[in-house]
């Protein structure tokens, strides 16, 4: 079981806007910052938001980021057949002082 | 361009140990906090180890206290974890991850490509 919960699938057609949600606790995203990865399969994981809600150079704006309380969210609009993949929330836990990930979502483009 | 290169995954025994290494380059390795994240067969992602540039603090997931021990050396960039005590649950991808600050605390910027421990009799 993972200390960050997020839905283990979601889905979304061509074009469409597709949110993933992250919820964790006053230890982790409650007190520090939140980073997205993705990840296909058999590549290395990639960096796809930092600080809750900055993407790296190179990530399109589709990918935004926002942070509310001990939960937050990753959304994607215009999404596309490259967008499948899994993703990935990550914080530090000041209680366990070590990173925590989320189970992953894994996102199907219909 | 940051590499990270890891290697020395291999087919084990339960109970019996190995060293997995990582290469870095592309970067000054001195300065960068360094993490080990692992995926087993059809799981996700999990953090096992961070150190800190100076590897004056160190950090271990609970699963894997006692029993695994990161370290590096700067003067051949290199990142080790050395995992004895291995059991069937350690079996998974081992990732190399370097971040972003000095400190453990600081997020991944890069991973490398994993290198594969398979813990079986």
């Amino acid at each position: 079981q993972s200390v960050l919960t997020q839905p283990p699938s979601a889905s979304g057609t061509p074009g469409q806007r597709v949110t993933i949600f992250c919820s964790g606790s006053s230890s982790n995203i409650g007190s520090n910052i939140v980073n997205w990865y993705q990840h296909l399969p058999g590549t290395a994981p990639r960096l796809l938001m930092y600080s809750d809600n900055q993407r790296p150079s190179g990530v399109p704006d589709r990918f935004s980021g926002s942070k509310s309380g001990t939960s937050v969210s990753l959304a994607i609009s215009g999404l596309q057949s490259e967008d499948e993949a899994d993703y990935y929330c990550v914080a530090w836990d000041d209680s366990l002082k070590g990173w925590v990930f989320g189970g992953g979502t894994k996102l199907t483009v219909l | 361009d940051v590499q990270l290169l890891e290697s020395g995954g291999h087919v084990v025994k339960p109970g019996g140990s190995l060293r997995l290494s990582c290469a870095g380059s592309g970067f000054d390795f001195s300065n960068y906090a360094l993490t080990w994240v692992r995926q087993a067969p059809g799981k996700g992602l999990q953090w096992v180890s961070s150190i800190s540039d100076s590897g004056d603090s160190i950090h271990y997931a609970d699963s894997v206290k006692g029993r695994f021990t990161i370290s590096r050396d700067t003067s051949t960039d290199t990142l080790y974890l050395q995992l004895n005590s291995l059991r069937a649950d350690d079996t998974a991808l081992y990732y190399c991850v370097k971040g972003v600050g000095r400190r453990p605390l600081s997020y991944f910027d890069h991973w490398g490509q994993g290198t594969l421990v398979t813990v079986s009799s």
